[in-house]
C-alpha cells in the first residue's frame, strides 16, 4: 500500500450506532489530520495530531472521538451521530511543519469515507 | 483572521484551451504557503501545486501554473491545454499558523471546472 488509505470508503449508520473510521499513511509523516467535507461547504479541519499528540481540536462535538496510536494510524470513533454529520471525512498526513516542514505544509489526502447517518 | 476566497462556484472551458481559476487570500503572516488541490468525483484530494510566500518565481508543474500576485493577495491557478480529465472540483488552500504555533491548511469553497469536448 502506498500513500494514505482510508477504510471504509462508504458507511451508513443509524444515530444510535457506534462505528470507527480508519486512516493509515505509508509516507513516513508525523502529522495527521481529520477533515469534514459537507455538501457546498469548504473543508473543515477537525483534528490535528503531531507525533501522536492531539494539537488541534477545532471545536468538534464530543460525539467524534479521535485516536492516534502511532504516527501511521489515525482513527475517528463515531457515536450518537446526527443526520447533519453526513459528509465526506478526509484524512491527510504531512511532515510536521514545526519539525522542519516550514510553510510548505503539503498534505497528502486519503480517498475519504462517505458517511451517511440515518 | 486568515481566509481563502474562491469567487467562481463553477467554470466551463473548451478542451485544449487554457482556464484560470481565481483565489484570493487574507493573512497577517509573513511566511505562508499557498496550495491548489484537485478533487475528482471519487473524492480524493490531489495536490497540484505549491507557492511559498517568499518565492519570487511563479510555481509551475506541467500544465499547471500559479499566478502569484503578492501585493494583491491572489494566487490564481492556470491550467493550460485543458483535458476532459481535468473536470473536477479545485480547491485553493493556505497554510496558517494555529494557536498552538503549528501550521494547518485552510481551504476555499472550491470551483467546479467542467471541460467540454
Amino acid at each position: 500500500e502506498t500513500g494514505v488509505t482510508q477504510t471504509p470508503r462508504h458507511l451508513v449508520m443509524g444515530m444510535t450506532n457506534k462505528k470507527s473510521l480508519k486512516c493509515e499513511q505509508h509516507l513516513g509523516h508525523n502529522a495527521m489530520y481529520w477533515y469534514k467535507q459537507s455538501a457546498k461547504k469548504p473543508l473543515e479541519l477537525m483534528f490535528v495530531y503531531n507525533f501522536k499528540e492531539q494539537t488541534e481540536n477545532n471545536s468538534v462535538p464530543s460525539r467524534f472521538s479521535p485516536e492516534c496510536p502511532n504516527s501511521s494510524h489515525l482513527f475517528l470513533h463515531l457515536h450518537t451521530l446526527q443526520p447533519e454529520d453526513s459528509a465526506l471525512y478526509l484524512c491527510a498526513s504531512s511532515q510536521d511543519p514545526a519539525s522542519g516542514g516550514g510553510a510548505n505544509n503539503e498534505q497528502f489526502f486519503g480517498p475519504g469515507t462517505r458517511l451517511t447517518v440515518l | 483572521a486568515q481566509k481563502i476566497t474562491q469567487t467562481q462556484p463553477g467554470m466551463f472551458v473548451q478542451e485544449k484551451e487554457a482556464v484560470t481559476l481565481d483565489c484570493t487570500y487574507d493573512t497577517s503572516d509573513q511566511s505562508y504557503g499557498l496550495f491548489w488541490y484537485k478533487q475528482p468525483s471519487s473524492g480524493e484530494m490531489i495536490f497540484l501545486i505549491y507557492q511559498g510566500s517568499y518565492d519570487e518565481q511563479n510555481a509551475t508543474e506541467g500544465r499547471y501554473s500559479l499566478n502569484f500576485q503578492k501585493a494583491r493577495k491572489s494566487a490564481n491557478l492556470v491550467i493550460s491545454a485543458s483535458q476532459l480529465g481535468d473536470s473536477a472540483m479545485y480547491f485553493c488552500a493556505m497554510s496558517l499558523v494555529m494557536d498552538t504555533g503549528r501550521r494547518a491548511l485552510t481551504f476555499g469553497s472550491g470551483t467546479r471546472l467542467q471541460v467540454q469536448p
